[in-house]
């Protein structure tokens, strides 16, 4: 069974930082895209970013460019989310997933980041 | 303001169908593979169709999606009141190289 469980989340200041941690379990984790996808409180989805299999090739929504870094440890089976800089719009619950074509196919429950002075 | 437009909220009664609409662009559903998520309060969104028109197992035969050049549907049918959620649709863009969602729909089973 696939498993996905983040962890990392807090409470921020404005231009802080924050590191995320997905740990996956229950599939062969360096086959697979890995995609982080986020959501403010009451608001809908927005896409933040993917990583290879390798790490070699990796995308970023606008919003999040130059602020965000997403990497992974394919010997620990875990994805990160490093963010810096961050805002009060970044405030949400962060979501990993094992991804398809860009979109999570496996959800983890949810990372919560709040942004707040 | 979302790349992909969704009705902000869609209602029926139960047993009958509804359908939502995803629309977009040439660069983003008129290319990609779409996908769709069931999403209750307080916990995390559910694949309900990937790949434009496929299921994951366990998810009944009344879900379905398509696609018709930059516009994509959800069709919902027998309709139950615990089907009562938000949907979102999602797909590539490739003008962004990211990913792109709907606003989400808000279902109401009345």
């Amino acid at each position: 069974e696939v498993q996905l469980v983040e962890s990392g989340g807090g409470l921020v200041q404005p231009g802080g930082s924050l590191r995320l941690s997905c740990a996956a379990s229950g599939f062969t984790f360096s086959d697979y895209w890995m995609v982080w996808v986020r959501q403010a409180p009451g608001k809908g989805l927005v896409w933040v970013s993917r990583i290879k299999e390798d790490g070699s090739e990796i995308h970023y929504a606008d919003s999040v460019k130059g602020r965000f870094t997403i990497s992974r440890d394919n010997a620990k089976n875990t994805v990160y989310l490093q963010m810096n800089s961050l805002r009060v719009e970044d405030t949400g619950v962060y979501y990993c997933g094992r991804e398809r074509w860009g979109f999570p196919e496996h959800w983890g429950q949810g990372a919560l980041a709040t942004v707040s002075s | 303001q979302s790349v992909l437009t969704q009705p902000p909220s869609v209602s029926a009664a139960p047993g009958q169908k509804v359908t939502i609409s995803c629309s977009g662009s040439s660069s983003n559903i008129g290319r990609s593979y779409i996908f769709w998520y069931q999403q209750f309060p307080g916990t995390a969104p559910k694949l309900l169709i990937y790949d434009t028109d496929k299921r994951p197992s366990g998810i009944p035969d009344r879900f379905s999606g398509s696609k018709s050049g930059t516009s994509a549907t959800l069709g919902i049918t027998g309709l139950q009141t615990g089907d009562e959620a938000d949907y979102y649709c999602g797909a590539w863009d490739t003008s962004l190289s990211a990913g792109v969602f709907g606003g989400g729909t808000k279902l109401t089973v009345l």
